[in-house]
């Protein structure tokens, strides 16, 4: 069965830091990666998504995300936050077909200081 | 890209009641349907998962007789918390799946039992 952590519970930056959130998966076969984001008050909204091909991946607002399969990672970065990034963010992945279910991480909360 | 509503999207409820919350795909015809639980600060946790048609499949630890799910459309599934007690109060999300790989999310019904 498919499983993934993320090893930040709770990371505190500045605006315009650099940001690297972790993910690490245990699943043997194809996956497909996700990070979500959950702002205050607001329902799960789709930052990226690794099916297959580039493993950088490009997504909404900035964030991008490298699938590294020898290291069973998916972290998300972006370079300079800002305050609006302030939200939780969950790592997620599929295993195996597309009929698989997704399995989310525990969350990482970010909280800017503006 | 493809729209799930949920409804209603808060309720609250005496205990012992029973409470009904639909999903529904709007634009699109949704073969399975993944319904969440997720509780305050925490992550989004798997209840089941359900195709058209057939019998829902539920995950470990999980009562299928307390949280009744129906798929009976293409385009709506129904969770029915029976004789909901206030440790059932969390976020319900559902998510469904049409005919490609990916999976869209509903906002969210917030379910309170007093």
């Amino acid at each position: 069965a498919q499983s993934v952590s993320q090893h930040n519970h709770h990371v505190i930056l500045s605006e315009a830091a650099s940001l690297e959130l972790g993910c690490n998966y245990s699943y043997g076969g194809t996956v497909n990666l996700f990070w979500y984001v959950q702002y205050p008050g607001q329902h799960l909204q789709l930052l990226l998504k690794y099916f297959s091909g580039d493993p950088l991946v490009k997504g909404i607002k900035g964030f991008e995300a490298e699938f590294i399969k020898s290291k069973f990672s998916f972290n998300l970065r972006k370079p300079s936050v800002q305050w609006s990034d302030t939200a939780e963010y969950f790592c997620a992945v599929r295993g195996g077909s597309s009929a698989s279910k997704i399995i989310f991480g525990s969350g990482t909360r970010l909280s800017i200081r503006p | 890209g493809a729209v799930v509503s949920q409804h209603p999207s808060r309720v609250i409820c005496k205990s012992g009641t029973s409470v009904k919350i639909e999903c529904r795909s709007l634009d699109f015809q949704a073969t399975t349907m993944f319904w969440y639980r997720q509780f305050p600060k925490k992550s989004l946790m798997l209840m089941a998962t359900s195709n058209e048609g057939s019998k829902a499949t539920y995950e470990q630890g999980v009562e299928k007789d307390k949280f009744l799910i129906n798929h009976a459309s293409l385009t709506l599934s129904t969770l029915t918390v029976t004789s909901a007690h206030p440790e059932d109060s969390s976020f319900y999300i559902c998510s469904a799946r049409g005919d490609g790989p990916e999976q869209f999310f509903g906002p969210g019904t917030r379910l309170t039992v007093l």
